[in-house]
């Protein structure tokens, strides 16, 4: 059974630099083939892809924010780090983590977590 | 790079179809059959519907189906059902391993 959970701090000040993690189960970043994502919605808003990290630990980010944009992998512990330089009031969202399957599809999301920018 | 561009809402009674299309450009919905649908109930995470823009994960009812023309891609909920009161979001490939979704579409069922 394939889980995954976001967890980190549901509010940040502007210009600091957030960690958001996501514990995973059911399947191993190790094993070819395997990725995971992070993808944000703000209230009331659409989808945004922010980036994904690869079993072999290649990384891609999304054009908008790749320079605020950092993902890295504990393979030991089965998580994923996303990391956020200069938090803005508009990065104010639910963020999720998901494993990309096949191609270019997110077959299992984790429940998300509100971060709320604010000082 | 600009987000897929989904109708505000589209709607329906109970039974009938209903079709949510995502229109993108020739480098991205127009260039890869790479093409997803999730549909989302509020408060809930995004669930895959539709991949490879006619595919459908197990578990996911047969009334959900998806096609693409041109750099338009479309998801058809038929018979719909209570139920599948949701959000729509699609989303493509736009090459470097990058993907983009659209603006979100929902789905009223009257």
């Amino acid at each position: 059974q394939v889980t995954l959970k976001e967890s980190g701090p549901a509010l940040v000040k502007p210009t600091q630099t957030l960690a958001l993690t996501c514990t995973f189960s059911g399947f191993s970043l190790t094993t070819s083939g395997m990725r995971v994502s992070w993808i944000r919605q703000p209230p009331g808003k659409a989808l945004e892809w922010l980036g994904r990290i690869d079993w072999d630990d290649a990384k891609f980010y999304s054009a908008s924010l790749q320079t605020r944009l950092t993902i890295s992998k504990d393979t030991s512990k089965n998580q994923v780090v996303l990391t956020m330089t200069n938090m803005d009031p508009v990065d104010t969202a639910t963020y999720y983590c998901a494993r990309l399957r096949g191609n270019y599809e997110f077959d299992y999301w984790g429940q998300g977590t509100l971060v709320t920018v604010s000082s | 790079q600009s987000a897929l561009t989904q109708p505000r809402s589209v709607s329906g009674s109970p039974g009938q179809s209903v079709t949510i299309s995502c229109t993108g450009t020739s480098s991205d919905v127009g260039a890869y059959n790479y093409v997803s649908w999730y549909q989302q109930h509020p408060g809930k995470a995004p669930k895959l519907m539709i991949y490879d823009v006619n595919k459908r994960p197990s578990g996911v009812p047969d009334r959900f189906s998806g096609s693409k023309s041109g750099n338009t891609a479309s998801l058809t909920i038929s018979g719909l059902q209570a139920e599948d009161e949701a959000d729509y979001y699609c989303c493509s490939h736009v090459g470097s391993y990058r993907v983009i979704f659209g603006g979100g579409t929902k789905v009223t069922v009257l």
